[in-house]
């Protein structure tokens, strides 16, 4: 059974500029939600996909995007890159979007930094 | 506002116990976790308490009151390798996960 992964670990980015990280989530898993960890902070929710479906969605503007492949795999887009972008991005994965424990499997991250 | 609350540092000694608090202010409540996050890695997850009481697994437990809105997690007979972030999680009415800050613990030999 392999993990999530995701890529790529680390990146360096300039205002403005457009990313995309991406994530496989672990086999079995339908449901993949996405997170920003600023230093020495907890994760903030960015945004879930059940299914293809974004099904929840944090406080963050729309220039946050992202998708989710039939394969389940993902995509975060972030346009207009702005300093307070640079932070650790977690992709985590689980089964169902709501039922039970639901434990998230998460990657180890995309270390985003802007300039 | 949807609110966590756990210290940000705490230091224990090897062998030791340590217990670390959690209080919570959300909208709506369908469980709580607890989290384990060492220097530079993913979280990984440690326990889920939805009902009040205490969950035992191991070195580890976890205890929840629903009314005080508040949990603790208990580490016992600690090790170097608990050295790390704990974050405590709570999935509100829209069963979307809240996070806090998490909680450094530092082991001393």
């Amino acid at each position: 059974e392999t993990g999530v992964t995701q890529s790529p670990t680390h990146l360096i980015k300039t205002r403005g500029q457009q990313v995309t990280l991406r994530c496989s989530s672990q086999s079995g898993h339908n449901t993949v939600s996405w997170y920003q960890q600023a230093l020495g902070q907890g994760p903030q929710f960015i945004f879930q996909y059940y299914r293809e479906e974004e099904n929840g969605r944090g406080n963050f503007p729309p220039r946050f995007s992202g998708l989710q492949f039939p394969n389940y795999s993902s995509e975060l887009n972030v346009n207009a890159l702005e300093l307070d972008d640079s932070a650790l991005y977690l992709c985590a994965s689980s089964l169902g979007s709501d039922s039970g424990a639901n434990v998230l499997t998460f990657g180890a991250g995309s270390r985003l930094t802007v300039l | 506002g949807q609110n966590i609350d756990q210290p940000t540092e705490m230091t224990a000694t090897e062998g030791a116990i340590v217990q670390i608090n959690c209080t919570y202010q959300t909208s709506g409540f369908n469980g709580l976790f607890w989290y384990q996050q060492h220097a530079g890695e993913a979280p990984t997850f440690l326990s889920y308490n939805v009902l009040d009481g205490l969950e035992e697994k191991g070195r580890f437990s976890s205890f929840l009151s629903r009314s005080k809105g508040y949990s603790y997690l208990l580490l016992k007979e600690l090790q170097m390798k608990d050295s790390a972030s704990y974050l405590c999680a709570v999935r509100d009415s829209n069963y979307q996960l809240i996070w806090g800050a998490g909680t450094k613990l530092i082991i001393k030999p």
